[in-house]
């Protein structure tokens, strides 16, 4: 059974901090996403990795295949980047049809206050 | 703007009662997907759709329904509505079939909190 844990499940930093929130699974993979849950309940895709390493503004995400882990970083965090972090992983040998496969993890709660 | 809509964003219902939760898509994309959020759960996969016409079951399809009959809609219907179906729904859609391109992502509509009672 494909699990996908986070850590830390919550998180309280202060502005400015470097940020980092760890995603690791049981299974191979073959994709692996991560997702910004706001306070009012929209979510946002981020990223989506199959290997090395991805950047947006100061967002910076990176898998570790080998290691079945993936980080996610933020940089200089704001109090708007308060939010859920989910990551959410599609194992490799899926053969689910159309169905996205999808193990999603519970979320890190992140909160920076100013 | 475009994204996905999805009506109502909160309702209660009494036990037995049917609703149907309204998602649309303007974007085009073939891949339209329906998901149940439970307090400390990670999202769960209801039911999907490769595109019109085309449904399939998810991880947790029992006690609802799903119809595709044009791009745009994918309208997720409760029958006999019972408490264990009290949750935060969410559609999404993506332009592509999961895990076979770079760079695509999925659209989330806003999300509909719904109380069973």
């Amino acid at each position: 059974k494909n699990e996908v844990e986070q850590s830390p499940q919550n998180l309280t930093a202060q502005e400015g901090e470097f940020i980092t929130i760890n995603c690791s699974y049981s299974v191979g993979i073959s994709a692996l996403h991560w997702l910004q849950q706001h306070p009012g309940g929209g979510i946002v895709s981020l990223f989506m990795l199959s290997s090395g390493k991805k950047k947006h503004g100061r967002l910076i995400a990176t898998i570790n295949i080998q290691e079945k882990h993936s980080s996610l970083h933020i940089t200089a965090s704001h109090p708007r980047d308060s939010a859920v972090y989910i990551c959410a992983v599609r194992p490799e040998m899926y053969s689910g049809g159309g169905a996205d496969g999808l193990t999603f993890g519970k979320g890190t709660h992140l909160i920076i206050q100013p | 703007n475009a994204g996905v809509t999805q009506t109502p964003k909160f309702r209660i219902l009494k036990i037995g009662q049917s609703m149907t939760l309204q998602c649309t898509q303007d974007m085009n994309h073939n891949y339209m997907y329906w998901y149940r959020q439970d307090p400390g759960m990670g999202l769960k996969l209801i039911y999907y759709s490769v595109g019109a016409g085309i449904t399939d079951k998810g991880e947790v399809p029992n006690g609802y329904n799903v119809s595709r009959s044009t791009t745009e809609d994918f309208p997720l219907r409760l029958e006999l509505a019972a408490p264990s179906q009290t949750s935060v729904y969410f559609c999404a859609s993506s332009p592509l079939p999961p895990g076979t391109g770079v760079g695509y992502g999925y659209t989330f509509g806003s999300g509909t909190r719904l109380t069973v009672v």
